[in-house]
């Protein structure tokens, strides 16, 4: 156990609304990231953060923002949503493992968020 | 950038027997992980197994191991004495790099039939 919760669990919005879904964690990892899962496409990166006041885009960063204010929260920000981010959310750490020829990072996943904007 | 592929979006499997999943992938680095995780209807992401590129040795976990070839860039998950709770989606993921982002496959819904 990772000690990851995402909230809300669940939510439903309306287009053109702003929505903000948390990640929350408590054992002190460096690097949290923000994931959305839709059929056929497996798990796609948004954001990641790799400490406080540090992140970065992912794969599909357009119509989503992040803020890491402090180490334990990780907030992804829709700031207008639409239809086509209605998707499963996945919040995710690294646990570093070992320190061989460089970290052995291994992610792990929070329960998800679904989110639907209709 | 790296791409992962898993071919094979369905199988099924009889309880106790094995059954393997396939993925492939592709990238230009030298040093990376390669995971299996599993969503069972729960949703959860579970991490079921990793092997890290510079090992030659596969990794293995209980019933679960992999047939790891690097020089093929392939990375097939083989799942032995299978139970109804082995019964999941399979996602294939590739990491790489200081941020260590996963790429992953599109999944293979794995059935065990009693």
């Amino acid at each position: 156990d990772a000690g990851i919760t995402q909230s809300p669990r669940h939510k439903v919005t309306e287009t053109g609304t702003p929505v903000t879904l948390r990640c929350h964690q408590t054992e002190n990892h460096r690097y949290m990231y923000w994931y959305r899962q839709d059929p056929g496409h497996g798990l796609r990166l948004i954001h990641y953060s790799y400490g406080v006041k540090d992140t970065d885009k992912g794969e599909v960063s357009d119509g989503y923002s992040v803020s890491r204010s402090k180490t334990e929260d990780f907030l992804l920000t829709l700031e207008s949503a639409t239809s086509s981010q209605t998707s499963v959310y996945f919040c995710a750490i690294s646990e570093l493992t070992g320190g061989l020829r460089f970290s052995t990072d291994t992610q792990y996943f929070g329960p998800g968020t679904r989110l639907t904007v209709l | 950038a790296q791409t992962v592929t898993q071919s094979q979006p369905e199988m099924s499997v009889q309880e106790a027997e094995t059954v393997t999943l396939s993925c492939t992938y592709d990238t230009s680095e030298s040093d990376y992980y390669l995971f299996w995780y599993k969503q069972p209807p729960s949703r959860q992401m579970i991490l079921v197994i990793r092997q890290e590129a510079y090992k030659q040795q596969n990794a293995t976990e209980n019933r679960f191991s992999v047939n790891f070839q690097k020089a093929a860039k392939s990375f097939s998950l083989k799942i032995s004495d299978s139970q109804l709770g082995d019964a999941a989606m399979y996602f294939c993921a590739f990491s790489s790099g200081s941020a260590r982002q996963l790429t992953f496959g599109s999944g293979t819904q794995l059935t065990v039939l009693p």
